[in-house]
């Protein structure tokens, strides 16, 4: 089966520790995509990644880290820097990043930091 | 950057059409307007997706206004399954790359 998985699907750290979240596809998508959501809120962009061994910033980059070695992998460091850490993560791909190319989603992580 | 507005929330009975609107005043000439939902504790799922016609998919359609400020996602028939935050997004050109840029969304209650 095609898709894109995300591991874990809880995550507990204590705070002032970086942590690694998993983002892996098999739809062989050039590019993918990392959202944050608070409760209640809607996605917003903290990196993307348009092909491999490339990266930019979304809006809300600060705190956070990315790496895009291989097409299929694109995994996102929540870092002591991030002040309010805690939130449920999304990771997506897209064929391309042109507008017309749906975007698929992983089932997320959620990230708990105390 | 190119924005939506989307009602907070809206019901509907089961098996009754549902029409939901978005408003994207700053949509730009090539910009495609998608449409996600979420579940609860999962990550979205595509809908469908337009730039100028109304399209059908099995999942719903799309109707797409003559100047492209607004557009109505249609379930023609509504079922407890589509109980759902559906949001209307519209890809933003910046620094030569594109973005989809997420409203609140519009969380569907479908009444049994």
């Amino acid at each position: 089966d095609g898709g894109i998985t995300q591991s874990p699907k809880y995550l507990f750290r204590k705070e002032g520790q970086n942590v690694t979240l998993s983002c892996e596809q098999n739809l062989n998508h050039d590019a993918m995509y990392w959202y944050r959501q608070d409760p209640g809120q809607g996605l917003r962009l903290i990196y993307y990644s348009q092909i491999v061994n490339d990266f930019q910033k979304g809006d809300i980059a600060e705190g956070y880290s990315v790496s895009r070695e291989k097409k299929e992998s694109f995994p996102l460091t929540v870092t002591s820097a991030q002040k309010n850490p805690t939130a449920f993560y999304l990771c997506a791909s897209s064929l391309s990043s042109g507008g017309m190319y749906e975007q698929y989603f992983g089932p997320g992580t959620r990230l708990t930091v105390t | 950057d190119a924005k939506t507005t989307q009602p907070n929330s809206m019901e509907s009975n089961e098996e009754e059409p549902v029409h939901l609107p978005c408003n994207h005043s700053t949509i730009s000439g090539t910009d495609y307007i998608h449409w996600y939902r979420q579940l609860p504790s999962q990550g979205p799922e595509y809908v469908i997706h337009g730039l100028t016609s109304n399209v059908n998919n099995r999942m719903a359609s799309l109707a797409i206004a003559e100047d492209r400020k607004s557009s109505t996602l249609i379930l023609h028939r509504a079922t407890l399954r589509d109980a759902a935050v559906y949001y209307c997004i519209l890809r933003d050109w910046t620094s030569g790359t594109y973005k989809y840029i997420f409203g609140t969304g519009t969380r569907l209650k479908v009444l049994a």
